[in-house]
């Protein structure tokens, strides 16, 4: 059992570049989230999806986008990235309103230059 | 205010010591509670939910009081392998909202 996957691990991206972190799962979870965390801070929600063909914003959803097709991918775009965008980016999901937690991916480091 | 804030620390402490972490919540809408533990900056791990009555696993035991709007964290006999950052964590919504976590470092 996968459980989440993020893809890439890491990555470079230059600025005004875009790129696609990818993230899927196979615990048939309905929830799905991106959190990014930056050295020394806590997780901040970017976005998050209640089920296929439904995402709304999180607390920091500026220069993102995300889209739901399916339950098992949740992909986050960035777009004309930036240095500010230098973080650690979290995938997690839950089965219903998280009750029991989340089930994170190992993430994705991307570093902005 | 923050949403949901811990004490900072670094918090030092020797084997076996016990070790306590506090935090506090905004919200008091705020459905469930967690700690989840990080180690270097890989993808948090749930640790163990939290409950009014309390609850305890082995070393650790939670403890949350609604009124107060604030959530413990008691490590007893603490090991090496403790050392970490303890994240204190808050379900609004089906959101979870995260502390800036506490780190831990035991020493031999």
């Amino acid at each position: 059992n996968a459980g989440v996957t993020q893809t890439p691990k890491f990555h470079i991206l230059k600025i005004g570049q875009s790129m696609t972190l990818q993230c899927t799962q196979d615990m048939n979870h309905n929830y799905m989230y991106w959190y990014r965390q930056d050295p020394g801070m806590g997780l901040k929600l970017i976005y998050y999806s209640v089920g296929a063909g439904i995402t709304d914003k999180g607390e920091v959803p500026n220069g993102y986008n995300v889209s739901r097709s399916t339950t098992e991918d949740f992909p986050l775009r960035l777009e004309l990235a930036a240095p500010s965008q230098t973080s650690v980016y979290f995938c997690a999901s839950s089965y219903g309103r998280a009750n029991y937690g989340y089930t994170f991916g190992s993430g994705t480091r991307l570093t902005v230059v | 205010r923050k949403e949901v804030e811990q004490d900072p620390g670094p918090f030092n402490v020797p084997e076996g010591a016990t070790v306590a972490f506090n935090c506090t919540y905004s919200n008091s809408a705020s459905q469930s509670f967690f700690w989840y533990r990080q180690d270097c900056r890989k993808e948090p791990k749930l640790l163990m939910s939290v409950y009014s009555s309390g609850n305890e696993d082995g070393r650790f035991t939670a403890q949350l009081n609604r009124a107060s709007q604030y959530i413990s964290l008691l490590i007893r006999d603490s090991k090496l392998s403790d050392s970490a950052t303890y994240l204190c964590v808050v379900n609004q919504g089906g959101k979870l909202i995260f502390g800036q976590g506490t780190e831990l470092s035991v020493k031999p």
